[in-house]
């Protein structure tokens, strides 16, 4: 039982590249998330879908767009990517909502230089 | 979401129970307590939420003051690996999305 699994663990941009981070989970959870995390900063919330084909913004979204392919994935895509955006992301799934904890990927590293 | 306010940092000897503390005043009646773990360098783990009663797992125990007002994370026996930083998050319990604040840094120490 993979979880909640996380492509690529580590990427380099240059500033203007596109890029789609991908994601996928094995626990047929309804929701999905995205979010980030910054040095000396917690995680917020880029976008999160409650249910198969919604999604919604949290509270940085903008550079980002996100699409639920299916129920287990959820793709995060830069369209061009900013030094700004160097970060660390985490997806996420949930059980129907307000069950249990999150599930949370091991994080892909982005780099944009 | 309630705002949480939690200590920067805490030390606590291997073997020993590490409690960290949790303040969320601001509490409403229909919001949970949860508290995550992030290791250095992974995504961050589930160990345990509450309502108003105690709870415990294999993980740790949660214990929340009758008003609802603070709660205190226990780890009852602290190993190395039990160092990471603590997050204590406030939510709705059917609303779906939540905020990580800056957490608790917990070292464990030999």
């Amino acid at each position: 039982n993979a979880g909640v699994t996380q492509t690529p663990k580590f990427q380099v941009l240059k500033t203007g590249q596109s890029m789609t981070l991908q994601c996928a989970q094995d626990m047929n959870h309804n929701s999905m998330y995205w979010y980030r995390q910054d040095p000396g900063m917690g995680l917020r919330l880029i976008y999160y879908s409650a249910s198969e084909g919604t999604t919604d913004k949290g509270e940085v979204p903008n550079g980002y767009n996100v699409s639920r392919l299916n129920k287990r994935e959820f793709s995060l895509r830069l369209e061009s990517a900013a030094p700004s955006q160097t970060s660390v992301y985490f997806c996420a799934s949930s059980e129907e909502i307000g069950r249990g904890g999150y599930t949370f990927g091991s994080g892909t590293r982005l780099t944009v230089v | 979401d309630a705002k949480t306010t939690q200590p920067t940092s805490m030390d606590c000897a291997e073997g020993r129970a590490a409690n960290l503390p949790c303040n969320h005043s601001t509490i409403s009646g229909n919001e949970y307590v949860y508290w995550y773990r992030q290791i250095h360098s992974q995504g961050p783990q589930y160990i345990i939420h509450g309502l108003k009663n105690n709870e415990t797992n294999e993980m740790a125990s949660l214990i929340i003051t009758e008003d609802r007002k603070s709660s205190t994370l226990i780890l009852p026996h602290a190993t190395l690996r039990d160092t990471a930083v603590y997050y204590c998050i406030v939510r709705v319990y059917n609303f779906n999305k939540f905020y990580f604040g800056s957490g608790t840094k917990l070292n464990v120490k030999p």
